[in-house]
């Protein structure tokens, strides 16, 4: 099974921070892979696909690059709605696996 | 618009069974695959299973194969999870999702999800 190690697993910034989340496979996956974004109480939703592909309706503050075993998404300018926790999940093979998950918390 | 809705959480004894649903509309439900996902309440996601639009090929996570089984009846559109032999560690919010990938093969980007049907396994 592919292992994805999210880091960090927790973090706290400002509204106007760049904030920048790792994610990494346990072997490639080429670019099969996907960014949620869950806030408590709710349904994951979908943020990124394909590595780098913005999800429609998702705010372009939001861009997701990497290939291969290493991924990261970025936030250019963290909003007070975008404090939430958030997974990576890989899509390249079966078992599909997800990061444990990075909160993204108010400084 | 795509609305999921999942059914059939309980509480449930260890060793017990247990059949979830998950009914579709807004889309044409016959032409995607569908997943479930599980998420213990304040814990990561963990992804269950997938079947294909047409239920001719299912996959599953280690820990469940052999004791989950995922269906479709697409003249329903609805999505099934039935559950066997549950163990205290199955006790997780389950999620149904729908795959963004159409009839000619699955993606595993997964959009919408519906709200999530609570499932205890506890004596």
């Amino acid at each position: 099974d592919i292992q994805m190690t999210q880091s960090p697993s927790s973090l706290s910034a400002s509204v106007g921070d760049r904030v920048t989340i790792t994610c990494r496979a346990s072997q490639s996956i080429t670019n099969y892979l996907n960014w949620y974004q869950q806030k408590p109480g709710k349904a994951p939703k979908l943020l990124i696909y394909a590595a780098s592909s913005l999800h429609s309706g998702v705010p372009s503050r939001f861009s997701g690059s990497g290939s291969g075993t290493d991924f990261t998404l970025t936030i250019s300018s963290l909003q007070p709605e975008d404090f939430a926790t958030y997974y990576c999940h890989q899509s390249y093979s079966t078992p599909l696996t997800f990061g444990g998950g990075t909160k993204v918390e108010i400084k | 618009e795509v609305q999921l809705v999942e059914s059939g959480g309980v509480v449930v004894q260890p060793g017990g069974s247990l059949r979830l649903s998950c009914a579709a509309s807004g889309f044409t439900f016959d032409d995607y695959t569908m997943h479930w996902v599980r998420q213990v309440p304040g814990k990561g996601l963990e992804w269950v299973s997938l079947i294909t639009w047409d239920g001719d090929n299912t996959y599953y996570a280690d820990s469940v194969r052999g004791r989950f089984t995922i269906s479709r009846d697409n003249s329903k559109n609805s999505l099934y999870l039935q559950m066997n032999s549950l163990r205290t560690e199955d006790t997780a919010l389950y999620y149904c999702a729908k795959d963004r990938g159409d009839s000619s093969g699955w993606l595993g980007w997964l959009d919408p999800w519906g709200q999530g049907t609570l499932v205890t396994v506890s004596s």
